[in-house]
């Protein structure tokens, strides 16, 4: 099993400019979320799904977009960047278990907006 | 903002020494996880202690928690170099298994 994926690895992007980043999972998972890394700042939720075709919105979602058409897959966009978007950028999933189960993360995407 | 915050921020220590890290939280929550981080590398899950439990261990790591307190603690027991990273509390609240992170434990076994 290859766990959780993410594409790309890195990124350079130009201010005004859009991307979608990739992460998919080979472990059946209901749940999946979208974090961002800052230093000294640990990890904030953008947005997580619940389910295929679910989206909701976490901590900090603002300019940014998620879909989840397929339940191994979840998108994160990002339609106009701007400098205050760089950052680390992890996705992660978990069984769908209510009280909670462990989240198993990708490997991150470094993105850079100048 | 962040739920949680870990103590101290850096840690260094030496090989076969224990180390403990802090964290501390702001409500009420479903259970909390402690992961850890490589230099560069995705977040892997150590430990998840539920509300209800007080005290849980896993190989070289012992976790509290005092929810009278919000509050919990992670040791790690004759720490080694490979232990070196970075250490993260998370607390589940609400629906959907959402994780709110603390900012960090630094942690540093020299050999």
């Amino acid at each position: 099993n290859a766990g959780v994926t993410q594409t790309p690895k890195f990124r350079v992007l130009k201010t005004g400019q859009s991307m979608t980043l990739l992460c998919a999972q080979d472990m059946n998972h209901e749940y999946m979320y979208w974090y961002r890394q800052d230093p000294g700042m640990g990890l904030r939720l953008i947005h997580y799904s619940v389910g295929e075709g679910t989206t909701a919105k976490g901590e900090v979602p603002d300019g940014y977009n998620v879909s989840r058409l397929k339940k191994q897959n979840f998108l994160l966009g990002l339609e106009s960047a701007a400098p205050s978007q760089t950052s680390v950028y992890f996705c992660a999933s978990s069984y769908g278990i209510e009280g909670g189960r462990e989240q198993f993360f990708g490997p991150g995407t470094r993105l850079t907006v100048l | 903002s962040q739920q949680g915050e870990e103590d101290p921020q850096a840690l260094s220590i030496q090989e076969g020494e224990n180390a403990t890290m802090n964290c501390s939280y702001k409500t009420s929550i479903n259970n909390l996880q402690w992961y850890r981080q490589n230099s560069g590398r995705g977040l892997v899950h150590l430990i998840l202690i539920r509300s209800n439990e007080r005290e849980k261990h896993s190989g070289r790591l012992r976790v509290t928690l005092d929810t009278s307190k919000k509050s919990s603690s992670l040791l790690i027991t004759a720490s080694r170099a490979a232990d070196t990273a970075s250490y993260f509390c998370a607390t589940a609240t609400g629906g959907g298994n959402k994780l709110t992170f603390g900012t960090g434990t630094q942690l540093k076994v020299e050999l």
